[in-house]
């Protein structure tokens, strides 16, 4: 496609629910990185993927929070036993290739997540 | 790990004047510092970035400043129009692999 696609735009979930988070970064782009960004803030760092590995996973809160890339591109960020604390904006953002130098980020529009 | 704060939290400005946005970061070893504006409701956009062995760079009406010594950097924006109004954040990663970290934003609004 032609930008960062996410889906869904919006779930709304109510406490305890599992829910699964899609992202389908721009072709070719190898880097993968998941940022959840509350009402008022900048955008915080949870998980970033090299490929299909998880290069860098210290963003995760706890261990209700997982991600994965299986085949390299497409990435889903898996949420457990919700919380209304999880209640945010999921982004998923792609780079070429941040390995010989850092390049643009391209975010996807989101995934508003409500915990009622 | 990285830390970075941004300031003011909230800017307005009259159209036509100049605007500034100021952050610091912690850690000496990032070389890296790209800023992203956000419009209400959409995703973060590069709009300009600048790496630890350049000064200044510009673009336009929109210049960024960089401070290693000090740990500081600032994005400038000449002749500000309507359009310009947004939230702009601030971020900085050690470059390579390593995540971006961005500070808590400032939301400009340009007046009339």
């Amino acid at each position: 496609g032609a930008g960062v696609s996410q889906t869904p735009s919006n779930k709304v979930t109510e406490k305890g629910k599992y829910v699964e988070l899609r992202c389908d970064p721009i072709s070719g782009h190898t880097a993968l990185y998941w940022y959840r960004q509350s009402l008022g803030q900048g955008p915080e760092f949870l998980i970033y993927f090299q490929g299909t590995g998880a290069a860098d996973d210290s963003g995760l809160p706890n261990d209700r929070f997982f991600a994965v890339r299986p085949e390299g591109s497409v990435s889903t960020l898996k949420i457990q036993r919700t919380e209304r604390g999880d209640s945010a904006v999921y982004l998923c953002a792609s780079s070429l290739n941040p390995f010989n130098s850092t390049g643009e980020l391209f975010f996807g529009e989101g995934s508003r997540l409500t915990v009622l | 790990g990285e830390n970075v704060e941004q300031h003011p939290s909230t800017l307005s400005v009259q159209e036509g004047d100049s605007a500034v946005i100021k952050c610091t970061y912690s850690d000496s070893a990032s070389n890296y510092f790209p800023w992203y504006k956000q419009e209400l409701g959409k995703r973060p956009q590069l709009i300009i970035d600048i790496r630890s062995n350049v000064g200044e760079k510009k673009d336009q009406r929109i210049a960024v400043t960089l401070n290693k010594t000090a740990k500081h950097f600032s994005l400038h924006i000449t002749e500000t129009q309507p359009e310009d109004s947004a939230v702009y954040f601030c971020a900085a990663t050690l470059g390579g692999a390593s995540k971006l970290t961005f500070g808590t934003g400032t939301r400009l609004q340009v007046t009339l």
